[in-house]
C-alpha cells in the first residue's frame, strides 16, 4: 500500500515570498492533517480536514496560511507571504476516519527554509 | 490545554542496556495515546496507540505502558538500528492531537 506523498520535499525562500506544498494521501483516507514541524519540536497541527471539508483550522495562521482539499482526496497548503518563523517541516498526514482506532500515518514531509 | 511532556530530551544507550522514556500528559477526554518514531528527514512512524489505563503492547523490543498521568516506552536490549527520536502524542475528543518534543534516543554498539 503506497503511503503518504508530499512535495516538493525541500524549498527555500526568501521572506515575502509565497510557496505551496502539496499532499496525496494514502487511498481511502478520508481525514487529512497538516502540522507543522518547528527544529527540535513535535509537529504542532495546523489544520485538519474530513473528506473537503475543515474540521479543525484552530492553529493555522489565516492572515497568511491557507489550505484546501478538492474533491476530497489531495491537498495543498499554501503560506504567502512568508516569514523568517515559518522555517520547518511541514507533514502532512491522513487516516482512515476521526474516530477512535484510528492512527494517522504521516508523509516525509516538506523541509521549508526561508531567508 | 492539552499538555505533553517527554524525559528525557535526549538518551545515550550502549547496546543491549535497558531504559525507559517517559510521556507525561494532561487532557481534557483522552480517546488516545500515541507513540511515534521518527528518523532524521522522515515522517513520524506509528508504533503504538493505547486507549486506556493499564493497557500494554508490544512490539519487538518495544512495549509501551499507560497510566491515568503518563506513559512509558520500554526499549529492552536495544540495537544501534532503533536510534531515533520517539514522539509521544495524546488525541482528545475533537480528535485533536498534542504532540511532546521527543526524546532523541541513541544506542551506541
Amino acid at each position: 500500500e503506497a503511503g503518504v506523498a508530499q512535495s516538493p520535499r525541500y524549498k527555500i525562500i526568501e521572506k515575502r515570498q509565497s510557496v505551496a506544498f502539496w499532499c496525496n494521501p494514502i487511498s481511502g483516507h478520508a481525514t487529512l492533517y497538516w502540522y507543522q514541524q518547528i527544529l527540535g519540536q513535535g509537529p504542532k497541527l495546523l489544520i485538519q480536514f474530513q473528506n473537503n471539508g475543515v474540521v479543525d483550522d484552530s492553529q493555522l495562521p489565516k492572515d497568511r496560511f491557507s489550505a484546501e482539499r478538492l474533491k476530497g482526496v489531495d491537498s495543498t497548503l499554501k503560506i504567502q507571504p512568508a516569514k523568517l518563523e515559518d522555517s520547518a517541516v511541514y507533514l502532512c498526514a491522513s487516516s482512515l476516519g476521526r474516530g477512535r482506532g484510528y492512527e494517522q500515518y504521516f508523509g516525509p514531509g516538506t523541509r521549508l527554509t526561508v531567508t | 490545554e492539552d499538555q505533553v511532556t517527554q524525559s528525557p530530551e535526549a538518551l545515550r544507550l550502549q547496546e543491549g542496556e535497558s531504559s525507559s522514556l517517559n510521556c507525561s500528559y494532561t487532557v481534557s477526554g483522552l480517546r488516545g495515546l500515541f507513540w511515534y518514531r521518527q528518523d532524521p528527514g522522515k515522517g513520524p512512524e506509528f508504533l503504538f496507540t493505547l486507549y486506556s489505563a493499564g493497557e500494554e503492547k508490544e512490539k519487538e523490543r518495544l512495549k509501551a505502558t499507560l497510566t491515568k498521568k503518563e506513559s512509558f516506552l520500554h526499549i529492552t536490549a536495544p540495537k544501534p538500528e532503533d536510534s531515533a527520536t520517539y514522539l509521544c502524542a495524546v488525541q482528545n475528543n475533537n480528535n485533536d492531537m498534542r504532540f511532546g518534543a521527543g526524546t532523541r534516543l541513541t544506542v551506541k554498539p
